[in-house]
């Protein structure tokens, strides 16, 4: 069984440009969820897609945005870069049962460098 | 104040030794709990999942959890220098982390 999928695993952009990233989960996960990972804030939740919808969202602008596609693969984008998105944004699937989430698989992450 | 908490340590243990790592919550309808390690520049990978209060063990690695209290706790025992990462607890229903707990284990 494949893991989590996430492309490209790495990007450098331009403070300004946007970025979108991609995530195919775990076939039959149909929760996915992404984080941004930076070395002094820790794993921070930038939101959660079920079933194409958008069930919870963190803390971060309007600049970041995601979605799901009817196959649970799902993207994140980034619009008007600045240098402190510099991060490893990694996403995770998760199994729905019942009324709560399974164990929640972790892609590879990628990395955006903003210069 | 924060949803998950953790000590940030590090925390640093000599091989062999039992290492304690902490963690409480604020929403007190948690159901689902997750402990992770992460290795310097790898994603994080599951080590145990915890739903029901007391311990749960497998292998070297026992989580606790009361829910009464709001924490879980992951205890490594005969603690080995590959243990060495940083340890993440999660609680679920919308996943969010604590800050994690870097454990170095000393040969």
């Amino acid at each position: 069984k494949a893991g989590v999928t996430q492309t490209p695993r790495y990007l450098i952009k331009t403070r300004g440009q946007q970025v979108t990233l991609s995530c195919s989960p775990i076939s039959g996960h149909r929760s996915v969820s992404w984080y941004q990972q930076t070395p002094g804030q820790g794993l921070q939740f930038l939101f959660e897609y079920f079933s194409e919808t958008q069930r919870n969202k963190g803390n971060f602008p309007g600049r970041f945005s995601g979605r799901q596609f009817s196959n649970s693969r799902s993207e994140m984008n980034v619009s008007t870069l600045e240098l402190g998105d510099s991060a490893l944004y990694l996403c995770a699937s998760s199994f729905y049962r019942g009324l709560m989430n399974t164990e929640a698989f972790f892609g590879q992450g990628t990395r955006l460098t903003v210069v | 104040q924060k949803e998950v908490e953790q000590n940030s340590g590090p925390l640093s243990v000599p091989e062999g030794a039992i290492a304690s790592l902490n963690c409480t919550y604020s929403d007190r309808v948690s159901q689902s709990f997750f402990w992770y390690r992460q290795y310097s520049g790898k994603s994080p990978e599951l080590i145990m999942s915890i739903y029901s209060n007391g311990d749960k063990e497998d292998g070297r690695f026992t989580a606790q959890l009361n829910k009464a209290s709001q924490y879980v706790s992951l205890l490594i025992r005969d603690s080995q220098p590959s243990d060495s990462a940083t340890y993440l607890c999660a609680v679920k229903n919308d996943m969010r982390f604590g800050a994690g707990t870097r454990l170095t284990v000393k040969p």
